[in-house]
């Protein structure tokens, strides 16, 4: 079975503050990785794409790949309250050249004035 | 100008019923999908169709039948409905193994 991990949080950080998402694959075949935002009641929106070991880099928001780790991370600058969400690590499946998608369960941030 | 809809948004029924949701996407993608997301907003996928052919069959009771009446389109038939049916359902689309995007969810109700 197939498996992508993130701390549940909630992860409450300053607005300003740099905040920090965490995502671990058992899939080791893996190569594309993504993370989406979802607002309370509404559909998950992509923001960032990474497929190569390092850093990407969109705006404030940096994801970054270690792949002989199996950890993928989001980090957010300037973390603003419309931060505020669920972000949901999606980990595409290295077996097939489809799209399968295993998503983790989401990491809730709370961003505060 | 949407990108992937679907309807309908909300849909409530009665354990037992036949119901369908219909998903269209304007992207030009040639892959759909549909995703269940359940209470505690796991997302999982159910299916996927590449160019109107089924590519991704889950583990999901056969009462849940797609259908790609073409690239364009991507419908959900649910028979006989029961209460853990119940959750919101997404379809997205994909040019083939690349980025995926989400229609907004049809939230099933099932009394």
């Amino acid at each position: 079975q197939k498996e992508v991990e993130q701390n549940s949080g909630p992860l409450s950080v300053p607005e300003g503050a740099i905040a920090s998402l965490n995502c671990t694959y058992s899939d080791r075949g893996s190569q594309s990785f993504f993370w989406y935002r979802q607002y309370s009641g509404k559909s998950p929106e992509l923001i960032m794409s990474i497929y190569s070991n390092g850093d990407q880099e969109d705006g404030r928001f940096t994801a970054q790949l270690n792949k002989a780790s199996q950890y993928v991370s989001l980090l957010i600058r300037d973390s603003q309250p419309s931060d505020s969400a669920t972000y949901l690590c999606a980990v595409k499946d290295g077996g097939t050249s489809y799209g399968k998608l295993t998503f983790g369960q989401g990491t809730i941030l709370t961003v505060h004035p | 100008d949407t990108a992937v809809s679907q309807t309908p948004k909300y849909l409530v029924t009665q354990m037992g019923n036949d119901k369908s949701i219909k998903c269209e996407q304007n992207l030009g993608h040639d892959t759909m999908y549909w995703y269940k997301q359940d209470s505690k907003k796991f997302l999982k996928i159910m299916f996927s169709y590449n160019n109107k052919e089924l590519i991704i069959n889950e583990t999901v009771p056969n009462r849940f039948s797609p259908k790609s009446p073409d690239k364009a389109h991507l419908n959900l038939h649910i028979n006989s409905l029961e209460l853990g049916d119940s959750a919101v359902y997404f379809c997205a689309s994909s040019l083939t193994q690349y980025e995926q995007y989400f229609g907004p969810g049809t939230r099933l109700t099932v009394t």
